[in-house]
């Protein structure tokens, strides 16, 4: 079974530290993605990559960075976390091509006190 | 992406056909109709998706009008665990890597 992997389910930090937010994909896929999803706000995309090395900012990339090393590896990055950040964070990832739907992760919950 | 609209919510009688319609009237086409759902507190689940004809697989069908303005999603034997947001997205055509969701419909399928 195909699968996206996200490092934590649950994850609490304070304010201010850095946090790394880690996803892997085992499908070869070209296209990843980190969403982040709040309630009444729905979806909404911080940043993906579409090759390795290579990464664009999405709707709110402000406070987030992103590493992308490897295919199959695409790391969220919060510099400075802070009690704003506190959300649901999805990983996905997707096929090149057309014809190719995203498949996500199972999520990480992330508490900035 | 071409902008959809969805109701808000729809309740469904367990073991009955769950029918989950979509507006996507700006699609254009090259633009593929994708069904996600998501249960409570999990990433959203691919379901389906098509382009002109009419699809189906092990989860539900997809019904997509000729001038592709509308489709209906069909859950055909409605379980409990059938309970969840579902997102119709009009996206990921020609030059465009992401998907965009919009709010979805509650669906609540009850005994």
């Amino acid at each position: 079974d195909v699968k996206v992997t996200q490092s934590s389910r649950y994850l609490v930090k304070r304010t201010g530290e850095k946090v790394f937010l880690e996803c892997v994909q085992d499908m070869d896929h070209e296209n990843m993605f980190w969403y982040r999803q709040d309630p009444g706000l729905g979806l909404r995309l911080i940043y993906f990559s579409y090759d390795v090395k290579m990464k664009e900012k999405g709707d709110i990339p402000e406070g987030y960075s992103v590493s992308r090393e490897k295919k199959e590896r695409f790391s969220l990055i919060l510099e400075s976390a802070s009690t704003n950040q506190t959300s649901m964070y999805l990983c996905a990832s997707r096929a090149g091509g057309m014809d190719y739907g995203y498949t996500f992760g199972s999520g990480t919950r992330l508490t900035v006190v | 992406d071409a902008k959809t609209t969805q109701p808000t919510s729809m309740d469904c009688a367990e073991g009955r056909a769950a029918n989950l319609p979509c507006n996507h009237s700006t699609i254009s086409g090259n633009e593929y109709v994708y069904w996600y759902r998501q249960i409570h507190s999990q990433g959203p689940q691919y379901i389906i998706h098509g382009l002109k004809n009419n699809e189906t697989n092990e989860m539900a069908s997809l019904i997509i009008t000729e001038d592709r303005k509308s489709s209906t999603l069909i859950l055909p034997h409605a379980t409990l665990r059938d309970t969840a947001v579902y997102y119709c997205i009009a996206g990921a055509g020609a030059g465009s890597y992401q998907l965009t969701f919009g709010k979805g419909t509650k669906l609540s399928v009850i005994p």
